[in-house]
């Protein structure tokens, strides 16, 4: 199976300024990487697709980048909403796992 | 509007069963697969099941392989997951989740999730 890690585990950011949140694959999952957001309590919710498409109704403010093994999520300025745990997954081979997430949180 | 509203969730005993079930509705759907992914209290997401639109091709993480069976009844809009041999560590909130567009391009609808408490 195919692992994915994040890094860093949490990112200690301040609000207005931009994040960078890696995920790597073990092997290469071409550009099939997706991203979520999570907020307690909550499912997640899909941010990015195809490495770098941004899902229905997510701001501008929100990119991916990355083909092959290394994938980057960027967003360019928090807002307070944006404190949450992000997760990367691979679509590229079954099973469809998941990377360990990265903790956003307000400096 | 899509909805997936899962149930089922329970208390049960190690060594036990459990069927959930995710109820779809607002989109055609036969022609998305579905997927189950769950949360263990605390840790992060956990791929766990996929089934094809048709219900002809299922995948299993290896956790859960031989114990745990996907199924759907696209009459009913309904999606399965039959959970046989539980075990402590598949205490967790469950999750169905649609496809996007295509099974290369995530899930784009999540039910609220359903607690599956494995415990004596």
């Amino acid at each position: 199976e195919i692992v994915m890690t994040q890094s860093p585990a949490t990112l200690s950011v301040s609000p207005g300024e931009r994040a960078t949140l890696s995920c790597r694959a073990s092997q290469s999952v071409s550009s099939n990487l997706v991203w979520y957001q999570q907020k307690p309590g909550q499912a997640p919710r899909l941010l990015i697709y195809g490495a770098s498409t941004r899902a229905t109704g997510i701001p501008a403010r929100f990119s991916g980048s990355g083909s092959g093994t290394e994938f980057t999520l960027t967003i360019s300025s928090l807002q307070s909403e944006d404190f949450a745990v992000y997760y990367c997954q691979q679509h590229n081979n079954w099973p469809r796992t998941f990377g360990q997430g990265t903790k956003l949180e307000i400096k | 509007e899509v909805q997936l509203v899962e149930s089922g969730g329970d208390l049960v005993q190690p060594g036990g069963s459990l069927r959930l079930s995710c109820a779809a509705f607002g989109f055609t759907f036969n022609s998305y697969a579905m997927s189950w992914v769950r949360q263990a209290p605390g840790k992060g997401l956990e791929w766990v099941s996929a089934i094809s639109g048709s219900g002809g091709r299922t995948y299993y993480a290896d956790s859960v392989k031989g114990r745990f069976t996907i199924s759907r009844d696209n009459f009913k809009n309904t999606l399965y997951l039959q959970m046989n041999s539980l075990r402590a560590e598949d205490t967790a909130v469950y999750y169905c989740a649609k496809d996007s567009i295509s099974s290369s391009s995530g899930f784009d609808f999540w039910g609220q999730g359903t607690l599956v408490t494995v415990s004596s």
